[in-house]
C-alpha cells in the first residue's frame, strides 16, 4: 500500500533561515507527487507537483522540490523564508501514474516562522 | 480560481447523533473525494464520489457509518452517523478537474461530546 513520510512534524525558523522538508513515500509503480500549503484557516493549497521531466520543480512564493528516485523522497526547499510563510504544509502522493486519483498523504508539518 | 463551498464550518454533536457534511462545487466535476483529519494526523481517504455510482470506501471506512450522497455532477454530501468521541475530527471535501486539479473545501471541524 501506499504511504508517505513527513518526518520534521514542527518546524521553527527565523526569518531569511533556508527551508528543507522531507517526504518519503512508499509505492514501487510511478508516482505523481505534490507539495499543499495550508495558511492559517485557509483551504489547502497547491505549492507545486512532479510528473515526470526534470526532478527539480519550481512552485509558488519561491518555493521547490527534488525528486529522487533512488530515495523515495520528494523534499521541499526555500532558500530564504518569511515570516508569511508560516503554514502547515503536506506532502501527497498519486500511484499508477494517476490512474487511480486518489492522493495520499503525509501527516504534515507544521512550520512556524519568526520575525 | 476553484471554488468548493463546504459547511457546516464547525459542530458540536451528542454522541449517537448524525451529522451531514455538504459541498457544493461552482462547476461540474466527476471526481469528488472525502478525508477525514484527525488531531495530529494525515488526512485519510475516506471514499470516492462519482456521481450515479455508489461512492468507493478506502479499507477501514464503511457506507453505513459514512454515506455519501452525490445526486449531481455540483455537489455532495457526507454523513457521520451515529457519532462517537472517536469521530471528532475535521472532514474535508474535494474534487478534481482535468489531470491534476485538486480542490479543497475549507473543512468542517466536527466534537463529539
Amino acid at each position: 500500500a501506499q504511504s508517505v513520510s513527513q518526518h520534521n512534524h514542527h518546524v521553527i525558523l527565523s526569518e531569511a533561515a533556508s527551508l528543507e522538508l522531507g517526504c518519503n513515500y512508499s509505492y514501487g509503480g510511478t508516482v505523481n507527487l505534490f507539495w499543499y500549503v495550508q495558511y492559517p484557516g485557509q483551504h489547502l493549497q497547491l505549492l507545486l507537483k512532479y510528473f515526470s521531466g526534470d526532478p527539480l520543480v519550481k512552485g509558488i512564493k519561491g518555493f521547490e522540490a527534488e525528486f529522487i528516485k533512488s530515495k523515495f523522497s520528494f523534499n521541499l526547499r526555500k532558500p530564504s523564508v518569511q515570516w508569511s510563510d508560516t503554514a502547515e504544509y503536506f506532502c501527497a502522493v498519486r500511484g499508477n501514474g494517476g490512474a487511480t486519483n486518489k492522493l495520499i498523504f503525509g501527516t504534515g508539518t507544521l512550520l512556524a516562522v519568526q520575525p | 480560481s476553484a471554488v468548493i463551498s463546504q459547511k457546516p464550518s464547525r459542530d458540536i454533536c451528542q454522541r449517537g447523533t448524525s451529522l451531514t457534511i455538504q459541498c457544493q462545487v461552482d462547476s461540474q466535476v466527476t471526481m469528488m473525494f472525502w478525508y477525514r483529519q484527525q488531531p495530529g494526523q494525515s488526512l485519510t481517504l475516506i471514499a470516492t464520489a462519482n456521481q450515479g455510482s455508489e461512492a468507493t470506501y478506502e479499507s477501514g471506512f464503511v457506507i453505513d457509518k459514512f454515506p455519501i450522497s452525490r445526486p449531481n455532477l455540483t455537489f455532495s454530501t457526507l454523513t457521520v452517523s451515529n457519532m462517537s468521541p472517536e469521530d471528532s475530527s475535521i472532514y474535508l471535501c474535494s474534487d478534481l478537474r482535468g489531470l491534476d486539479g485538486y480542490t479543497f473545501g475549507s473543512g468542517t471541524r466536527l466534537t463529539v461530546v
